[in-house]
């Protein structure tokens, strides 16, 4: 049973290139979310996924789109990276109880 | 809004005694959730404890243990005998409504030996 596991741990990208973040979770849970976090800011909400086939913006979606691919795996893409996009990006997931279960984290830089 | 702030950004206690972090928030909701989750230098979020709004008990969980004041909008964490692997970020958190998290801006606290 490994929880909420993301890929890749750590990434660097050029202004401009795009990528993928992978999240997937082995509890069989019905939510998942992504989040930022950034140095004095605490984790904020970027989108998510009440149940499979749903999505939903958070408090910072700019500049992100998602996809719930299925129940397991939840993906966040970076279109065109741009420096603010920097941070430790978290994937978690819940089921009918208000813990979340956060993944290892990925640290993107963007030059 | 919703909101938690966290107003001390770092802490430092000797290994053994006791410390206090502090959390307020604020919230319209009647129904409502907080927490805090620690998180190492891995960076890993690991849930602390966790405090339903209509308990009146404190939650404890061995050595970490709140201080719930729903009137005043306070939720404080305690940790007793502090350990050197207690050195980490510690977020406060309030939930509500649709399961989203709003966290707090952290407090480091450091374990001094």
């Amino acid at each position: 049973n490994a929880g909420v596991t993301q890929t890749p741990k750590f990434q660097v990208l050029k202004t401009g290139q795009s990528m993928t973040l992978q999240c997937a979770q082995d509890m069989n849970h019905n939510s998942m979310y992504w989040y930022r976090q950034d140095p004095g800011m605490g984790l904020r909400l970027i989108y998510y996924s009440a149940s499979e086939g749903t999505t939903d913006k958070g408090e910072v979606p700019n500049g992100y789109n998602v996809s719930r691919l299925n129940k397991r795996e939840f993906s966040l893409r970076l279109e065109s990276a741009a420096p603010s996009q920097t941070s430790v990006y978290f994937c978690a997931s819940s089921e009918s109880a208000p813990e979340q279960f956060f993944g290892p984290g990925t640290r993107l830089t963007v030059l | 809004a919703q909101t938690v702030t966290q107003s001390q950004p770092e802490m430092s206690v000797q290994e053994a005694e006791t410390v206090t972090l502090s959390c307020t928030y604020d919230t319209s909701e009647s129904n409502y959730y907080l927490f805090w989750y620690k998180q190492p230098p891995s960076r890993q979020m690991i849930l602390v404890i966790r405090q339903e709004a209509y308990k009146q008990q404190n939650a404890t969980e061995n050595r970490f243990s709140v201080n719930f004041q729903k009137a005043a909008k306070s939720f404080s964490l305690k940790i007793s005998d502090s350990q050197l692997g207690d050195t980490a970020m510690y977020f406060c958190a309030l939930i509500s409504g649709t399961y989203k998290y709003i966290f707090g801006t952290g407090t480091r606290l450091k374990v001094l030996a």
